[in-house]
C-alpha cells in the first residue's frame, strides 16, 4: 500500500531556532499534501494544503510566515517552523492523497521547543 | 457545513468485550467515510472506509456500515484485544475535493 514517510520522528530545539520537517510519498506521486497539527488528546487541525509547484494554502489563523511550506516535487513537501517558541511544541503530521480517495499519513513529528 | 461528531472517550474495556464507537456526520455533498486509528506516538493509519450508502467497511475484525438515513458510521468490533488500545478517528471526505474532516477522536484502552 501507499507509504508516506515523515522525518524526523522527533526533534528538540532551542527557542528562536528553525526546524524543518520532511514528508515524502515513497511509492506514489502526490500533487497535494496536507499538514496537520495535533495537540495532546485532541483531533487533527489542518494547517495547510501543500500544492506541488505552487504556493501552499493556509487555513485561517495559521501564520504563513511562521510555518513555511515548500512542495518542490511530486514526492516531497517540507514544513519549516521558523523562530520556534515553546508554544509551537506539538505533534505535526503530514498526509498525502493517492489516486482515489484515501488519505495516507506519515508517522508524525514530535516537536519540543525548549 | 461539513463535520464529524464522534463519541467522547476515553473508553475502557476488558479484553474480549464488544466495542462500539459512535460517529455521525453532516455533509454538504455525498461523502466517503473513514475510520483511522492512531497508536501511541504514531501517525494515523487507515482502518476501514466506505464510499456509498449501505457499504460496510471491515478490517482486522472492525466493521462500520455507511448509514445514509441516520448519517452514521459507527465502528464495531465483537471482541477487542489489548493491542486494539489506540485513538480512533472518524472522518469524512467529499469526493469532489481534497479536504478531510475529522472527529475529535476516541481513546480506547483495553485491559487484560
Amino acid at each position: 500500500g501507499a507509504v508516506v514517510s515523515q522525518h524526523p520522528s522527533w526533534v528538540i530545539c532551542k527557542s528562536g531556532t528553525s526546524v524543518k520537517i520532511e514528508c515524502r510519498s515513497l511509492d506514489f506521486q502526490a500533487t497535494t499534501m496536507f499538514w496537520y497539527r495535533q495537540f495532546p488528546k485532541q483531533s487533527l487541525m489542518l494547517m495547510a494544503t501543500s500544492n506541488e509547484g505552487s504556493k501552499a494554502t493556509y487555513e485561517q489563523g495559521v501564520e504563513k510566515d511562521k510555518f513555511l511550506i515548500n512542495h518542490a516535487s511530486l514526492t516531497l513537501s517540507t514544513l519549516t517552523v521558523t523562530s520556534a517558541h515553546p508554544e509551537d511544541s506539538s505533534f505535526y503530521i503530514c498526509s498525502a492523497r493517492e489516486t482515489g480517495i484515501s488519505l495516507h499519513f506519515g508517522n508524525g513529528t514530535r516537536l519540543t521547543v525548549t | 457545513g461539513n463535520s464529524v461528531t464522534q463519541m467522547e472517550g476515553p473508553v475502557t474495556l476488558s479484553e474480549e468485550a464488544f466495542l462500539t464507537i459512535n460517529c455521525t456526520y453532516t455533509a454538504t455533498g455525498y461523502p466517503s467515510l473513514f475510520w483511522y486509528v492512531q497508536y501511541p506516538g504514531e501517525g494515523l493509519q487507515l482502518l476501514l472506509k466506505a464510499t456509498k450508502a449501505d457499504d460496510k467497511g471491515s478490517n482486522k475484525g472492525f466493521e462500520a456500515t455507511y448509514r445514509k438515513e441516520t448519517t452514521s458510521f459507527h465502528l464495531e468490533k465483537g471482541s477487542v484485544q489489548v493491542s486494539d488500545s489506540a485513538v480512533y478517528f472518524c472522518a469524512l471526505s467529499l469526493n469532489t475535493g481534497n479536504q478531510f474532516y475529522f472527529g475529535t477522536g476516541t481513546s480506547l484502552t483495553v485491559i487484560p
